[in-house]
C-alpha cells in the first residue's frame, strides 16, 4: 500500500504570502494525484487533479506540479479564504489513500 | 448541477446497526463511481471504498473491508454505507463523494455535506 506524506504539518503565513505544500509518495503514482481544500465544518473541495489540472472554478493562484513521487501545491498569494487544511490523494489504484493534511493558518 | 445529499446525523449505541445514505441528483447516478470517506474527530480524511451503481462493483480499503458494507440502489439514485455492529471508534463524520466518470482511476469531484455518526453508551 502506497503511503502519502504531507509536509509541513502546519504552515503559518500571512495574507499575501506564498504557500508551498509538499506531498511525497512512498512509490511512484505517476500523475494520479489530487489536492483538496477543507475548511472547518465543511466538506472537502477538489482543487487540483492529475497533479496539475485546476478544477472548475478554482482560482489561478492555486497551482499543482510534480510527478512520480514528489508533488507540490502552491498558493501564490494567500487570500483570507485560503486558510484551511489541504489534503493530497492518490487515485491510481486501490486504496485511494489521502495524505495526513497540511494546515495553513494565519501567522 | 451535481448534488449529493446525505442523511441526517445519527446517535447510536455500541452493537447497534446503522445504514446511512447519499442521494445523487443532476446526473445519471448509475454511470459514476461513488465513494465514502471517514473523518474522525479532529483527524484527516480516510478513503473507505467506492461503488459503481450501474453494476454494484465495489472496492474497499483493507482498513474497512469486513467492517462496513457499501451498496447502491440505482433506481432511486442512492448509495449507502452500513454497519452491522457499531463500535465507539466508528464515531466520525462520513462523507460521500462522486468520481467524475465511470472510470475508477479518478478523483472525487463532488462531495456530500457529511453525516455525523456518534456511537456512545
Amino acid at each position: 500500500e502506497i503511503v502519502l506524506t504531507q509536509s509541513p504539518g502546519t504552515l503559518s503565513l500571512s495574507p499575501g504570502e506564498r504557500a508551498t505544500l509538499s506531498c511525497r509518495a512512498s512509490q511512484s503514482v505517476n500523475n494520479y494525484l489530487a489536492w483538496y481544500q477543507q475548511k472547518p465544518g465543511q466538506a472537502p473541495r477538489l482543487l487540483i487533479y492529475s497533479a496539475s489540472a485546476r478544477a472548475t472554478g478554482v482560482p489561478d493562484r492555486f497551482s499543482g506540479s510534480g510527478s512520480g513521487t514528489d508533488f507540490t501545491l502552491i498558493i501564490s498569494r494567500l487570500e483570507p479564504e485560503d486558510f484551511a487544511v489541504y489534503y493530497c490523494q492518490l487515485y491510481g489504484g486501490s486504496p485511494k489513500t489521502f495524505g495526513q493534511g497540511t494546515k495553513v493558518d494565519i501567522k | 448541477e451535481v448534488q449529493l445529499v446525505q442523511s441526517e446525523a445519527e446517535v447510536k449505541e455500541p452493537g447497534e446497526s446503522l445504514k446511512i445514505s447519499c442521494k445523487g441528483s443532476g446526473y445519471v447516478f448509475a454511470n459514476y463511481w461513488v465513494g465514502w470517506v471517514r473523518q474522525m474527530p479532529g483527524k484527516g480524511l480516510e478513503w473507505m471504498g467506492i461503488i459503481y451503481p450501474g453494476d454494484s462493483d465495489t472496492r474497499y480499503s483493507p482498513s474497512f473491508q469486513g467492517r462496513v458494507t457499501i451498496s447502491a440502489d440505482q433506481s432511486i439514485g442512492t448509495a449507502y454505507l452500513q454497519w452491522s455492529s457499531l463500535k465507539t471508534s466508528d464515531t466520525a463524520m462520513y462523507y460521500c463523494a462522486r468520481h467524475p466518470s465511470g472510470y475508477d482511476l479518478t478523483w472525487f469531484d463532488s462531495w456530500g455535506q457529511g453525516t455525523l455518526v456518534i456511537v456512545s453508551s
